[in-house]
């Protein structure tokens, strides 16, 4: 069964790294998303992707978050300048689109910032 | 803006139903989902509903809606231990938008 991806599952990085979080959406959807969740609190809305452009951001999603879909696979969240409140577990998903109602989530990177 | 609360604890015979809840704020939600996270995977789709319906049954599965006091619950018939799990129940107004989760519901099944 075709399933979303990300890599790597664990990231450990020093405060002021930028990191790039990779993930591989399922082959034929059309939607992209980036949700995030820091330990103990719920899982909150980052960005949301569609043909080649961003569709929605939330308020968290400011200018050290980009997204970027650099080839036909891949869909990637690079954080600039990481900062300590930045640790979470960032979950891809991916949908369809044309109104499916699902959202196919990968497993998640762990975010730590030291 | 949207607020989805669900409570953090739930505990369940084997056997027995679980019934988990959860409440939303935002009356313009047309889409209301339940999800599961078993550990150290993504979030898996077990169902959803139309703000239209007030219920949904799939297999062991019922969703009620009271769309009047924005209450939304997932019940389990017959709970196994595979359904050990944190349920999350997300809401949103478009499909294929952003959904807004909950805090997420641990169900922990004693045998």
């Amino acid at each position: 069964e075709p399933e979303v991806t990300q890599t790597p599952s664990h990231q450990v990085t020093q405060m002021g790294q930028e990191v790039i979080l990779r993930c591989v959406p399922i082959s034929n959807h059309l939607y992209f998303y980036w949700y995030r969740q820091i330990l103990g609190q719920k899982v909150e809305f980052l960005v949301s992707f569609y043909n080649n452009e961003i569709s929605e951001k939330s308020e968290i999603f400011d200018d050290q978050f980009s997204v970027e879909r650099p080839d036909g696979s891949n869909f990637t969240l690079k954080i600039r300048s990481t900062k300590l409140e930045d640790s979470a577990m960032y979950f891809c998903a991916s949908s369809e689109g044309l109104a499916t109602h699902e959202q196919f989530f990968g497993p998640g990177t762990r975010l730590t910032v030291l | 803006g949207e607020d989805v609360e669900q409570s953090l604890f739930l505990s369940v015979r084997e056997g027995d139903s679980s019934v988990i809840n959860c409440t939303y704020t935002d009356s313009s939600s047309t889409y209301l989902y339940w999800y599961k996270q078993e550990p150290g995977a993504g979030l898996q789709l077990l169902t959803y509903i139309f703000s239209n319906m007030d219920m949904k049954q799939d297999q062991r599965l019922t969703v009620l809606l009271n769309k009047k006091d924005k209450h939304l619950s997932l019940r389990i018939a017959d709970t196994q231990t595979g359904d050990s799990a944190i349920y999350f129940c997300a809401e949103s107004i478009i499909p294929d938008e952003k959904l807004t989760f909950g805090t997420g519901t641990r169900l922990t099944i004693i045998p």
